[in-house]
């Protein structure tokens, strides 16, 4: 069965902080993994990673991908209380056409 | 205009009415989704729509309805709900489908946080 598994489940940490989430998968046919936030309600698209070993970046976060290790980290330095967010990880499979599989989240607190 | 845009933000429904929650996007994405969201959990594909037609339902029970009337709105319509349904209704686009490079990132909405009495 496809699953996609994120540690840590929560996280609380101090402003300045850095911090690592991790994801991993195990997912028949990888076409890519993405990560996006969920402040509120709508999730917001970060990263896309389909190669090994590529470091994507966007200001203070960024993430790369281990194929053969089969997870991603995200990073996130000087961390703020805006961070504060929900990040989901996804992987997307060529099962069927497409599916997208969601890892439960990890639920990140920046204390100020 | 990058937005997906979700109505009603929020709604109470007894189990015995009908209510439709509705969607829409100008970005002239071909694909679009709903998704079901419960409390801490990831979101649920429900079902996917492309270039206007059914393309995917992800065995979801016959009170939930989806509908595509162009290429910009998705409707989902609700009827005889259970207490158990309450949850946060996504709905997302992507460009085309299936997605390829340029198909594979979703734009959410805000979603409508449902509750069923």
């Amino acid at each position: 069965e496809d699953k996609v598994v994120q540690s840590p489940l929560s996280l609380v940490v101090h402003e300045g902080d850095t911090v690592t989430l991790n994801c991993s998968y195990e997912v028949t046919n990888f076409r890519s993994l993405l990560w996006y936030k969920q402040e509120k309600k709508a999730p917001t698209f970060l990263f896309m990673l389909t190669s090994s070993g590529i470091e994507k970046k966007s200001g203070r976060l960024s993430s790369i991908l281990d194929k053969k290790e089969l997870f991603s980290i995200l990073n996130i330095t000087a961390t703020q209380t805006g961070d504060s967010a929900i990040y989901l990880c996804a992987v997307e499979a060529a099962t069927g056409g497409f599916k997208t599989i969601f890892g439960a989240g990890t639920r990140l607190f920046v204390k100020a | 205009d990058t937005e997906v845009t979700q109505t009603p933000k929020h709604l109470v429904m007894g189990m015995t009415n009908k209510k439709s929650l509705k969607c829409e996007q100008h970005m002239g994405h071909r694909a679009m989704y709903w998704y079901k969201q419960k409390a801490k959990k990831p979101p649920e594909l429900m079902f996917v729509y492309s270039y206007e037609k059914l393309s995917i339902n992800e065995s979801v029970p016959s009170r939930f309805s989806p509908e595509c009337p162009n290429s910009s709105l998705l409707n989902l319509h609700l009827h005889a709900l259970q207490p158990e349904d309450s949850a946060l209704y996504l709905c997302a686009s992507s460009p085309i489908l299936p997605r390829g490079e340029r198909g594979e990132k979703l734009f959410f909405g805000s979603g409508t946080q449902l509750s069923v009495l």
